[in-house]
């Protein structure tokens, strides 16, 4: 099965610098690789995603890379503001497939 | 309602009592998914419905725990004779995708579960 990893567990940043978070994969057949956001006491949010026929896509502060070859996938966040504080998982999947694989999550902490 | 509705949101249940969770998803959505998520952790399968029928059901970890979806809507998680290792927030998402698809999982808020 597929194995999702994500790097790092914890990550505190000043307002207004960036972030990233980084994943890796196992399974080359997956091929749809989100984002979600979990604030505390609710379930995870999509924020962004990606399929692999892409290498990059952006949503305002928010971007998303894709390295094929790699195997890996990584999270940017500009201009951090405090609301953005919360858990973030990765998550892959085969286009054949029913499952989400997630990542273990990070802690983004954005201090004012 | 707009979103994915899960009750209880907290449950305390004894060592050995049966729990029963259940999930009311966005109504039309095709596909529905039950995940664990212990703490700290990320969201973990437990079984795939695309309407009532249950199509993955390998994730769930014992023959103590048993999933439903009669109708195509609703489901619900069944616990049979609840271990300390059951404790966990368990998520119900929906899609309208069916599984071959990506479509975007809409999660709802969790059902809690401690066992004491």
């Amino acid at each position: 099965g597929e194995n999702v990893e994500q790097h790092p567990s914890t990550l505190s940043v000043q307002e207004g610098d960036s972030a990233v978070i980084k994943c890796t994969y196992s399974d080359s057949a997956s091929n749809y690789f989100p984002w979600y956001k979990q604030e505390l006491g609710k379930g995870p949010q999509l924020i962004i995603d990606i399929r692999s026929n892409v290498g990059e896509k952006k949503d305002q502060r928010i971007a998303v890379t894709l390295n094929k070859t790699a195997k890996h996938f990584s999270l940017h966040i500009t201009e951090t503001q405090p609301e953005d504080s919360a858990v973030y998982f990765c998550a892959a999947k085969q286009s054949d497939g029913d499952q989400f694989y997630f990542g273990t999550g990070t802690s983004l902490t954005v201090i004012p | 309602g707009a979103g994915v509705s899960q009750s209880p949101r907290y449950k305390v249940a004894k060592r050995g009592q049966d729990v029963a969770l259940r999930c009311d998803p966005i109504s039309g959505h095709v596909s529905l998914f039950w995940y664990q998520q212990a703490l700290g952790q990320g969201p973990e399968f437990l079984t795939y419905f695309q309407n009532e029928a249950q199509l993955d059901k390998s994730g769930l970890p014992s023959d103590r725990f048993f999933a439903e979806r009669p109708e195509g809507s609703v489901s619900t998680l069944k616990i049979q004779r609840t271990q300390q290792e059951d404790s966990a927030v368990y998520l119900c998402a929906s899609s309208l995708a069916e599984s071959g698809n990506t479509g975007e999982l809409f999660f709802g808020e969790g059902s809690r579960l401690t066992v004491l």
